[in-house]
C-alpha cells in the first residue's frame, strides 16, 4: 500500500498567518491527491481534488499544489474557523490512504 | 439537498458481526462510486472499503483495506439508495466512528460525507 506521510503532525499559528501542510506519498501518485479539513465532532470535508482543484464553495485562501510524490496545502491567511484538522487522501491506487492529519491550533 | 444518513452501530463483542447502513438522498445513488472511512476515538481516519457505480458487489467493483479484507464486505441496494458494509469477525481495533462517504462524478474526491454511526467493539 502506499504510505502517505503527512507534516506537521501539529502546528501552532495565529489568524493572518500563512500556513503550509506537506504531503508527501512513498511512491509517484499522479496528481490523485485531496485534502480535507475536519473540525471536532463533525464530518471531514473536501476542500481540494486532483491536488489543485478547490472544490466549489471553499475559500480561495486555501491552494493545493504538488505531483507526483510531494503536495502541499496552503492557507494564505488562517481565520478562526480554520483552526482544524487536515488530512490528505492518495486515490491513485487501492487500498486508498490517509496521511496522518495535522492539527492546526492556535 | 444531498444527504447521508449511517445507522446500524452498536457495541458488539469480539468476534461478533454488525451490518452497517448509508441511506442516501438528493442524487442519483446508483451513478456514483461511495466509500466507507473509519476514525477510531482520538485517531486520524482510514480509509476502509470503495464499491463503484453500478448494479453488482463482483470483485473488480469493491475493494477494500488491507485490516479489513476477508471480514469486511461492502454492497449497494441501487433500487433503495443504500450502501451497506457488513463487518464479522470483529476486533477490539475496529472501534471507531464510520463515516459513508459519496465520490465526486469522475471518482476522483470524495464529496460528500454522512455524519457517522459509532461501533464499539468491546466484551
Amino acid at each position: 500500500a502506499i504510505q502517505m506521510t503527512q507534516s506537521p503532525s501539529s502546528l501552532s499559528a495565529s489568524v493572518g498567518d500563512r500556513v503550509t501542510i506537506t504531503c508527501r506519498a512513498s511512491q509517484g501518485i499522479r496528481n490523485d491527491l485531496g485534502w480535507y479539513q475536519q473540525r471536532p465532532g463533525k464530518p471531514p470535508k473536501l476542500l481540494v481534488y486532483a491536488a489543485s482543484r478547490l472544490q466549489s464553495g471553499v475559500p480561495s485562501r486555501f491552494s493545493g499544489r504538488g505531483s507526483g510524490t510531494d503536495f502541499t496545502l496552503t492557507i494564505s491567511s488562517l481565520q478562526p474557523e480554520d483552526f482544524a484538522t487536515y488530512y490528505c487522501l492518495q486515490d491513485y491506487s487501492h487500498p486508498f490512504t490517509f496521511g496522518g492529519g495535522t492539527k492546526v491550533e492556535i | 439537498e444531498v444527504q447521508l444518513l449511517e445507522s446500524g452501530g452498536d457495541l458488539v463483542q469480539p468476534g461478533g458481526s454488525l451490518r452497517l447502513s448509508c441511506a442516501a438522498s438528493g442524487f442519483t445513488f446508483s451513478n456514483y462510486a461511495m466509500d466507507w472511512v473509519r476514525q477510531a476515538p482520538g485517531k486520524g481516519l482510514e480509509w476502509v472499503s470503495i464499491i463503484n457505480s453500478g448494479e453488482t458487489t463482483s470483485g473488480e467493483n469493491t475493494y477494500y483495506a488491507d485490516s479489513v479484507t476477508g471480514r469486511f464486505t461492502i454492497s449497494r441496494d441501487n433500487s433503495k439508495n443504500t450502501l451497506s458494509l457488513q463487518m464479522s469477525s470483529l476486533r477490539a481495533e475496529d472501534t471507531a466512528v464510520y463515516y459513508c462517504a459519496k465520490r465526486s462524478w469522475n471518482g476522483d474526491a470524495l464529496d460528500m460525507w454522512g455524519q457517522g454511526t459509532v461501533v464499539t467493539v468491546s466484551s
